[in-house]
């Protein structure tokens, strides 16, 4: 199993312009979540799916755009980029949490430079 | 924001010594996981310990919980130089109303250095 993987690993952009980070995983998990890393933090959770098309915001969902139309697939867009969005982007998946909670599987990360 | 704050945000010791990372948090939670994080990796899960857990151990790990401190730490025994990384720890809080749905709220990290 690949688990959770992402693409691109690197992109730098120019402000103003867009783009679509890719986020798949193969344990048929539900719940998927998108979480922003900026330097000297920890994780801020962005968007997340608690299944296939449905999508809800986090804490810092402003400037972004997610969908989830496959189970396995989340993807998470950028109409407009700025600046303040350079960060490194993590996707993480888990089975729909029961009452003890579970663990998430994370991705290697998208690190995003917008110049 | 952040959920709570971790302490202390950078620890040195030597290979074999003991490594303890504090962790502090501001509302009621259903569980606390702790993750680590090497050098420009993703995430890797440690240990999770829920509400009504006191102490969990895992190889070389133990982690305990304090509802009423709000806090918990993370003791690494016996340690290497393989355990240098970011450690975080995360919560899911509790919703008497309907479900967390399992998001994280993350601590700032603690940064471990273990020299060989």
């Amino acid at each position: 199993n690949a688990g959770v993987t992402q693409t691109p690993k690197f992109r730098v952009l120019k402000t103003g312009q867009s783009m679509t980070l890719l986020c798949a995983q193969d344990m048929n998990h539900e719940y998927m979540y998108w979480y922003r890393q900026d330097p000297g933090m920890g994780l801020r959770l962005i968007h997340y799916s608690v299944g296939e098309g449905t999508t809800a915001k986090g804490e810092v969902p402003d400037g972004y755009n997610v969908s989830r139309l496959k189970k396995q697939n989340f993807l998470l867009g950028l109409e407009s980029a700025a600046p303040s969005q350079t960060s490194v982007y993590f996707c993480a998946s888990t089975h729909r949490p029961h009452e003890g909670g579970r663990e998430q599987f994370f991705g290697p990360g998208t690190r995003l430079t917008v110049l | 924001s952040q959920q709570g704050e971790e302490d202390p945000q950078a620890l040195s010791i030597q290979e074999g010594e003991n490594a303890t990372m504090n962790c502090s948090y501001k509302t009621s939670i259903n569980n606390l996981q702790w993750y680590r994080q090497n050098s420009g990796r993703g995430l890797v899960h440690l240990i999770l310990i829920r509400s009504n857990e006191r102490e969990k151990h895992s190889g070389r790990l133990r982690v305990t919980l304090d509802t009423s401190k709000k806090s918990s730490s993370l003791l690494i025994t016996a340690s290497r130089a393989a355990d240098t990384a970011s450690y975080f720890c995360a919560t899911v809080g509790s919703n008497a109303g309907g479900t967390s749905y399992g998001k994280l709220t993350f601590g700032q990290g603690t940064i471990l250095t273990v020299h060989p």
